[in-house]
């Protein structure tokens, strides 16, 4: 079964700083998706970004993006320019399969420093 | 505007009663999920359901039924024999066409006494 480890319970940043939160996945699977969302004090999940796994190229949106090393599966999220609004629970996810198979990490918690 | 809808937010029940969480969406998506979140843990899946009157039992589904009688709507009943409902129950929905990332209701909050 395909596994989502997060190392990082908690982490800090200064505001105005960058971060990035760890993920590695264990997977026997050579086409998936990999995800991260984000889940701030109101509990409402929010997609923050998402990587295929046949692409090379690291996505990117706006102040995140990954660094997706299929051969280490390892996919970690990079946010520059922290903002207080970042501070919230940061989780990791997995998909193969359609509707099936959709593993989340045990999330970091985040929080921002002014 | 497209999305996701629980009701109501905060739900409270006595022990022993089943008590029956909404969520409905308007993305036309064909699968639906529904997870369970605990203070400080992470998702656990309850069930999930890829098409109308078909679903499959997540990791935790004892104590737990769901039905898919439209595609918009995938209600999740607690039973009584669920030994700890009280948690935050957040409902979710995924389409063929958009690479598989779910998205997400607001969540109910379920307390049960």
């Amino acid at each position: 079964a395909q596994t989502v480890t997060q190392s990082q319970p908690e982490m800090s940043v200064q505001e105005a700083e960058t971060v990035t939160l760890s993920c590695t996945y264990d997977t026997s699977e050579s086409d998936y998706y990999l995800f991260w969302y984000k889940q701030p004090p109101s509990r409402q999940m929010i997609l923050v970004i998402r990587q295929e796994a046949y692409k090379q190229q690291n996505a990117t949106e706006n102040r995140f993006s990954v660094n997706f090393q299929k051969a280490a599966k390892s996919f970690s999220l990079k946010i520059s320019d922290s903002q207080l609004g970042d501070a919230a629970m940061y989780f990791c996810a997995y998909s193969h399969n359609y509707g099936q198979n959709f593993v989340f990490g045990p999330g970091t918690r985040l929080s921002v420093l002014p | 505007d497209g999305g996701i809808t629980q009701s109501p937010k905060y739900l409270f029940r006595k022990e022993g009663q089943n008590v029956t969480l909404s969520c409905e969406q308007n993305l036309n998506h064909d699968a639906m999920y529904w997870y369970r979140q605990d203070p400080g843990q992470g998702l656990r899946l309850i069930y999930y359901s890829q098409i109308v009157n078909d679903f499959q039992k997540g990791d935790i589904a004892e104590g737990y039924s769901v039905s898919r009688e439209k595609k918009e709507s995938f209600p999740l009943t607690v039973t009584s024999a669920q030994k700890n409902p009280t948690a935050f129950y957040l409902c979710a929905s995924s389409a063929r066409a958009t690479g598989y990332e779910q998205y997400f209701g607001p969540g109910t909050r379920l307390t049960v006494t």
